[in-house]
């Protein structure tokens, strides 16, 4: 079935650091999503990306939806303590609504 | 946007039991989702909840284990039953309005 890799699995950086992240597929998805997971709390999304190449920011943070539409990344700019949880790329398994999940990046600021 | 509540929050169990989690929407949704997280993991889906029939399982996962109701487009049930401590885990709920959005998650522990 469809799987994501996600990329890396932890990140240990500084605050005002750089981050970034990816999910690749050996298939292809019509649809990229990035998640955020507060711990005690369900995933919020950040980003939803639709068409191949496509690059959306929302804040400091910025996606792009890779032209073989197999890979995605997330990158979070300037980093700040809030910043911190688990990042998840998903996306739609094909010709149904319901989601794939990535492994997670876990996020972690020193300050 | 729309807004999921879970209840409980978290609950702590005997082997033996069952426990039934209550998701509610603040408006309607076409599709709810349940999904299980297992400590330290990614979100696995359990079932597709469907309005007014049974709802659609995955792999690995049964109806008698897990009896999910969906009685309107704004509530949905998932029951777990004769837990075991295999079961611990943190339980989302998720509808669909464009894209998927999630409750806060039921945080499970089977004693």
């Amino acid at each position: 079935g469809q799987q994501l890799n996600q990329s890396p699995q932890s990140m240990f950086i500084q605050e005002g650091e750089d981050v970034s992240m990816n999910c690749t597929s050996s298939s292809i998805f019509n649809t990229w999503l990035w998640y955020k997971q507060d711990p005690g709390e369900g995933p919020v999304l950040l980003i939803a990306l639709y068409k191949a190449g496509e690059l959306t920011s929302n804040g400091r943070l910025t996606a792009q939806f890779g032209i073989t539409r197999k890979d995605s990344f997330l990158n979070i700019s300037a980093s700040i303590p809030s910043d911190v949880g688990i990042y998840f790329c998903a996306g739609p398994i094909q010709g149904a609504q319901k989601l794939v999940f990535g492994q997670g990046t876990r996020l972690t600021i020193n300050p | 946007s729309a807004v999921i509540s879970q209840k409980p929050s978290r609950d702590i169990c005997q082997r033996g039991t069952s426990l039934t989690i209550q998701c509610q929407v603040d408006s309607q949704v076409t599709m709810m989702f349940w999904y299980r997280q297992q400590p330290g993991q990614s979100l696995t889906l359990i079932a597709t909840a469907n309005q007014g029939s049974e709802a659609t399982y995955e792999s690995g996962f049964v109806i008698d284990k897990f009896p999910i109701s969906r009685p309107n487009l704004t509530f949905s049930t998932l029951t777990v039953s004769n837990m075991s401590p295999e079961d611990s885990s943190i339980y989302l709920c998720s509808g669909q309005v464009d894209e998927q959005f999630f409750g806060p998650g039921t945080r499970l522990t089977v004693l």
